[in-house]
């Protein structure tokens, strides 16, 4: 079992809807957990983290997290094309490591 | 722009030889971690430089190993490349301590290409 799992997509949806993305992982004692955005080519950047249990929002972006279940996802409300890229979910290890799923691919339509 | 900054963008190099990339952490950070990321995955922690010294690895080979300088910089040398290797490298620089939203600021990565 990989410690991080994410549906690898392409994710397809059009302009405006709301994109769901889960990701699960297997250590129950993980704290924090980390979403990035990752353009093709280019590094990624942190769009959200959240480590207690719930919703956090940002802007379009909601993060939830259920630790009981094992569950982190990522809402984008209003999805726009520039949405499009490759959205991993990041779980902290030790050493501060970031440990990553390999990442949903999402595609926005006009 | 994170202030984190690779060098070189890419590289190319054949089977055997030895490549050394570099890293320059952001201001303020003295931490940094070096990520391997092959093509369609996502990033795997290779290994962490504290104050010079390393401070944990992942599992990769002996073959990859670091340095990390007074000024927080830092280098991944990869000895006799395999076409494995082939994949972007990226730094990522942090702040020291045990804060739960501790945050990661990743460079802009290297390409590397081993044939």
């Amino acid at each position: 079992q990989k410690e991080v799992e994410q549906n690898s997509g392409p994710l397809s949806v059009p302009e405006g809807a709301i994109a769901s993305l889960n990701c699960t992982y297997s250590d129950r004692g993980s704290q924090s957990f980390f979403w990035y955005r990752q353009y093709s080519g280019k590094s990624p950047e942190l769009i959200m983290f959240i480590y207690s249990n719930g919703d956090k929002e940002d802007g379009r972006f909601t993060a939830q997290l259920n630790k009981a279940s094992q569950y982190v996802s990522l809402l984008i409300r209003d999805s726009q094309p520039s949405d499009s890229a490759t959205y991993l979910c990041a779980v902290r290890g030790g050493y501060n490591k970031l440990i990553f799923g390999a990442g949903t691919r999402l595609a926005v339509h006009p | 722009e994170t202030g984190v900054t690779q060098s070189p963008t890419h590289l190319i190099k054949t089977r055997g030889q030895q490549v050394t990339l570099r890293c320059s952490s952001q201001s303020g950070h003295n931490t940094v971690s070096w990520y391997q990321q092959a093509l369609g995955q996502g990033p795997q922690f290779i290994f962490q430089y504290y104050r010079e010294e390393e401070n944990g690895r992942g599992n990769f080979p002996p073959r990859f190993s670091g340095l990390q300088f007074p000024n927080y910089s830092s280098e991944l040398n990869v000895n006799a490349l395999e076409l494995d290797d082939s994949a972007l490298y990226l730094c990522a620089s942090s702040s020291p301590g045990t804060s739960i939203s501790n945050e990661q600021f990743f460079g802009p990565g290297t390409r590397l290409t081993v044939l």
